[in-house]
Order: C-alpha cells, then structure tokens, then sequence
C-alpha cells in the first residue's frame, strides 16, 4: 500500500494563477479531507468528503474548491491564487466515515508559496 | 465552540529526562482524544488515542490518560531519546458543523544526546 499520496511536493504561484494540489489514497477509505498548516496555528480543516459525490465545507473554505468523483481522489483546486494561500497542505484519510473517531492517515505535504 | 489548548514550544530536553506535554481541551459530550506526532518532512502520524473517560492511550512508550474531570489529555514518556524530537499535536474529535478533528498548535520537542 502506498497510503495517501499528494503531488506536487512544493509548488510556486504567483497571485492570481490557479492550480489544482492532487490527493490519492489505496486504502478504500470513505472518508477524506484537506487541511492547511500555518505556523503557530496547528492544521485546519478548509474541506472534507465522507464519500465518492459527497463534500462538504470545513473550517477554512474560502478560496479552494473540491469534488470527489471516485473513492480514490480527492483534489484541491485554488481558482485564483493569493498570497494568505502560502501554507503546507495536507490530505488525510479515514476508515470512519464520520471522520472523528478513528485514525486519520496524513499525506507528506505540499508545501505552497504565492507570491 | 470545541477548542484544543497544549503548552508551547519549542520544548528542549537531554536524553533520558522524563517528558511531559501538557493538553487540555473544551468540548461539550464525550470526545475522541489523540496525539500525533510529526517528523520533519513528514505527515502527521497517529502516535495514541483515547475514546472515553479514564483509558490510558500508549505507543513507543508514551502515554496519555483521558481525564474528563480536568479536561485533559497530557502526553508523558518516562526517558526521551533523540529519535523523540519532533512535533507533537494534541487534537479532539467530535461532530461539529464545521470541523470533524481539531488540532491543538503543536509543541516542537528538541532532545540533546
């Protein structure tokens, strides 16, 4: 198993660019989600998916887009790119479909400058 | 609203000394309590879990004791080693409207050999 994988590792944009952060995982996991990490600020959740057709908003939404078309991916789209997006970005999954219960299993990270 | 408070970092030790890392949070009803610890240029990896009042979670010799009565959750491990030092998340978990999983700000651990 190769877990829950993300590309690019680290990506520069400048404001204004979109780009679309991917997020794969082999575990048939229902559940999904996205959060950013900013110094000091511990990770926070922009969008979850408790299933294939199926997101939802989580803390930090503005500004990035989702969908969920198979079980397997679960991209972040950013439309318009501005520099409060520079952060690391994380993917995770989880067995639970809930997603509050069980282990999350986290991504390496992309990490994303705009400039 | 839910919240996650642990002690700041960044945290310096010597190998051997004892650790703790301090953990408290506000929920209404009975969270799911965790500790994931990440290394440098790594995801976050589940390190324990606790999911009532009074269990004890441990892994790699750590542990932490789900305590509802002081609203706390401090991760503990008797004699740190250098391959210890890294970054330490304490989170909740509980259905909200917003958030699924709320994670405290992280403690940064340094051990000196």
């Amino acid at each position: 198993n190769a877990g829950v994988t993300q590309t690019p590792k680290f990506q520069v944009l400048k404001t204004g660019q979109s780009m679309t952060l991917q997020c794969a995982q082999d575990m048939n996991h229902e559940y999904m989600s996205w959060y950013r990490q900013d110094p000091g600020m511990g990770l926070r959740l922009i969008h979850y998916s408790v299933g294939a057709g199926i997101t939802d908003q989580g803390e930090v939404p503005n500004g990035y887009n989702v969908s969920r078309s198979t079980t397997e991916d679960f991209p972040l789209r950013l439309l318009s790119a501005a520099p409060s997006q520079t952060s690391v970005y994380f993917c995770a999954s989880s067995s639970d479909e809930s997603g509050y219960s069980y282990e999350q299993y986290f991504g390496p990270g992309t990490r994303l400058t705009v400039t | 609203g839910n919240s996650v408070t642990q002690m700041e970092g960044p945290v310096t030790l010597s190998e051997e000394a004892f650790l703790t890392i301090n953990c408290t949070y506000t929920a209404t009803g009975y969270p799911s309590l965790f500790w994931y610890v990440q290394y440098p240029g790594e995801g976050l990896q589940l390190l324990l879990k606790a999911t009532k009042a009074d269990d004890k979670g441990s892994n790699k010799g750590f542990e932490a004791t789900y305590r509802k009565e002081t609203t706390s959750f401090h991760l503990e491990k008797g004699s740190v080693q250098v391959s210890d030092s890294a970054v330490y998340f304490c989170a909740l978990g509980q259905y909200s409207s917003a958030s699924k999983i709320i994670f405290g700000s992280g403690t940064r651990l340094s051990i000196r050999p």
